[in-house]
């Protein structure tokens, strides 16, 4: 019930592109939804995050699309560029208990010219 | 500012060996967690602190032991290493208890030999 899954586990996409990235959850306690981008040899950086009270957010390219009854979440990267190749992470947090995050496997993003 | 610091970077120790890893907030920040990351894999949840007492416990066995220290900066150990325990080590700080974004280090690259 803890476990968050991601997919897809790998993506190519043409730089100008949409990447779209998928994550679902089981747990009806969660209720804090961040993305993080990986870089190799570094930490996670926080992208953006989304609670469960609002169905869209929107930070520049970046955007989270959150749906409660389906307990799915996704990002999407507009205009996608070589830069943004990384490693994406979705990750869920009980925010009434504790600061833990539950993250999913991972999606390596890789964006060609 | 300075973000979250970790040290050291690397490290390599021997099957049975003990490690500390350490860890500095954002300044500011009382809560740091821990959380582990194999390769491939997404982090997994090892400890929360805040103001100096652990607050929460991911599922790792009792070889993994932290503290936190009145400047909120904090160490975990790991004792009588194995070679499954080689992975990089995240420390993620949070201003408060729960509820607030985390944000990463670098990590410690650690690899049991």
């Amino acid at each position: 019930q803890q476990q968050v899954k991601q997919s897809p586990q790998s993506l190519i996409v043409q730089k100008g592109g949409i990447s779209i990235i998928n994550c679902a959850y089981e747990n009806t306690a969660f209720d804090y939804f961040p993305w993080y981008q990986q870089f190799p040899g570094k930490g996670p950086a926080l992208l953006i995050a989304i609670r469960p009270d609002v169905s869209e957010k929107k930070e520049g390219r970046f955007t989270i699309s959150f749906n409660k009854s389906a307990k799915q979440f996704s990002l999407h990267i507009m205009d996608s560029q070589p830069g943004d190749s990384a490693t994406y992470f979705c990750a869920a947090g009980d925010t009434g208990t504790a600061s833990k995050l539950t993250f999913g496997t991972g999606t390596r993003l890789q964006v060609t010219l | 500012d300075a973000g979250v610091t970790q040290s050291p970077t690397h490290l390599i120790k021997t099957r049975g060996q003990q490690v500390t890893l350490r860890c500095s907030p954002i300044s500011g920040h009382k809560s740091v967690s821990w959380y582990q990351q194999v390769l491939g894999q997404g982090p997994q949840f090892i400890f929360q602190y805040y103001e100096k007492e652990e607050r929460g416990r991911g599922n790792f066995p009792d070889r993994f032991s932290a503290r936190q220290f009145p400047n909120y900066s904090s160490e975990l150990n790991v004792n009588a290493l194995l070679l499954g325990d080689s992975a990089l080590y995240l420390c993620a700080s949070s201003w408060g208890r729960r509820g607030t974004e985390a944000f990463f280090g670098q990590g410690t690259r650690l690899t049991v030999v």
